[in-house]
């Protein structure tokens, strides 16, 4: 099996920086992704992230530390849109192949 | 852009009916999935498909059936509806027979099913 954590909820400042966790065990990683899902919407895809690092996408940034279980997303320059859940993501070959999904993060950002 | 569509977004049933929920994707998917999602609990996978007429069972599958009798169109067959399966449900699509690499998928909008 799987366990993904992540926090349920967190609130952040318009225009500040906000850096989302996500800790995973699994027995056979590959790939991690992020989603951002809006209240009453289909999650969209973020990031993805297979081998150690940062990647940088515009505002968005995903980290990977496979050794360690840990990704984070951090998202820069906040803007009131960003308001969202953000869902962690892991792939496991030993599951097929499956998407194995955390319980979401909720960001608030307020003005 | 792809699209996943789901033929309805929000339906009352009650308990013991039949709940049929439409997906249809337009971008010739091969792989196509049905999660449930509930608060504090995250999507949770129901069943999925790799092709016409196959099926595989998720995390969830008791009370639930699927149908893939075209490519392009996944359905979700609740045989009997009960009240703790209100829920929101989401289909989704991805490219290629394999899972690996980058492939993400993708969602359609939801569909709110409330069991009373």
């Amino acid at each position: 099996g799987q366990n993904i954590d992540q926090p349920t909820e967190m609130t952040a400042t318009e225009g500040a920086i906000v850096q989302i966790n996500c800790t995973y065990q699994t027995s056979g990683f590959n790939g991690l992704f992020w989603y951002q899902q809006h209240a009453g919407e289909a999650p969209t895809f973020l990031s993805y992230n297979v081998l150690d690092g940062l990647e940088e996408k515009g505002r968005f940034s995903s980290f990977l530390s496979r050794s360690k279980g840990y990704s984070y997303l951090l998202l820069k320059e906040l803007q009131m849109k960003d308001s969202a859940s953000y869902l962690c993501a892991v792939r496991d070959r030993n599951a097929g192949n499956m998407l194995t999904f955390g319980g979401g993060t909720r960001l608030m950002v307020k003005p | 852009d792809v699209k996943v569509t789901q033929s309805s977004r929000y339906l009352v049933k009650r308990t013991g009916e039949k709940v049929f929920l439409e997906c249809v994707q337009d971008m010739d998917h091969e792989n196509m999935f049905w999660y449930r999602q509930d608060p504090g609990l995250g999507l949770r996978l129901i069943y999925f498909s790799y092709d016409v007429k196959m099926k595989e069972k998720g995390d969830i599958p008791e009370g639930y059936s699927v149908s893939r009798e075209k490519k392009e169109r996944f359905s979700l067959i609740l045989e009997s509806a009960s009240t703790n399966q209100t829920s929101m449900y989401l289909c989704a699509s991805s490219l290629s027979g394999h899972l690996g690499g980058g492939n993400t998928i993708y969602f359609g909008e939801g569909s709110w099913l409330t069991v009373v």
